[in-house]
């Protein structure tokens, strides 16, 4: 059962347009939530995270946003550059000191020059 | 500084052979992670260490698959015998595993194909 849900498997955005990438989960005590980046043939990176008692974190052109109602969160790029073209995974984490984390399946994002 | 090294980067066998991942974590790291990423599940976590033992193996799809971490640099996956199925990229990853919302760091992945 897929506690993290990405629904989109890919998406294309034209340069310096806004790109808004999706993310539900079903489990709510999740408590921290992560992007991780993906480009072919490297593992993944780090991009921002986001705790559940914030509802948004930006750092530069990245701004995550937490809907914990909805149980929904997002991933605005903006403005997007070619350099942006990657896998995107959503992951979450159950609980302050676990390190486990639980990731969807992933979004390919396209940015067309 | 080094990141995390895995071996092989690609792996060919025949359904049956055994088949063994690598990884040294990034120095000075407590925990180790690894990973399996397939199109229909995404990334799952199979198994994770800190300070060598054993944490979390939930995820571990069956008894063929076995992992160990005899010490802080090293930790091996092993499938016997493999399927298949197993086909995917595994990845391995380490964090300072201090419990504050550490950073897991990933490697290249080792592309496993059986026939």
């Amino acid at each position: 059962d897929q506690q993290v849900k990405q629904n989109s498997p890919s998406l294309s955005v034209q340069e310096g347009r806004i790109s808004i990438l999706n993310c539900d989960y079903t489990n709510s005590m999740f408590d921290y939530f992560l992007w991780y980046k993906k480009y072919p043939a490297e593992g993944p990176t780090f991009l921002i995270s986001i705790s559940s008692i914030k509802d948004k974190n930006e750092d530069g052109r990245f701004t995550v946003f937490l809907n914990k109602s909805a149980k929904h969160l997002s991933l605005h790029i903006v403005p997007s550059q070619p350099g942006d073209s990657a896998v995107y995974f959503c992951a979450a984490r159950l609980g302050f000191g676990n390190e486990k984390l639980t990731f969807g399946t992933g979004t390919r994002l396209t940015i067309i020059p | 500084d080094a990141g995390v090294i895995q071996s092989p980067r690609h792996e060919v066998t025949e359904m049956g052979q055994e088949v063994t991942l690598r990884c040294k974590p990034i120095s000075g790291h407590n925990s180790l992670f690894w990973y399996r990423q397939t199109m229909m599940r995404g990334l799952e976590l199979l198994i994770y260490f800190n300070n060598n033992v054993p944490i979390d193996d939930s995820g571990m799809p069956e008894d063929r698959f076995s992992a160990k971490m005899p010490n802080a640099s090293f930790s091996t996956l092993k499938i016997q015998p493999s399927e298949p199925r197993d086909s995917a990229v595994y990845f391995c990853a380490s964090s300072l595993g201090t419990g504050n919302d550490d950073e897991q760091f990933f490697g290249p992945g080792t592309r496993l194909t059986v026939l």
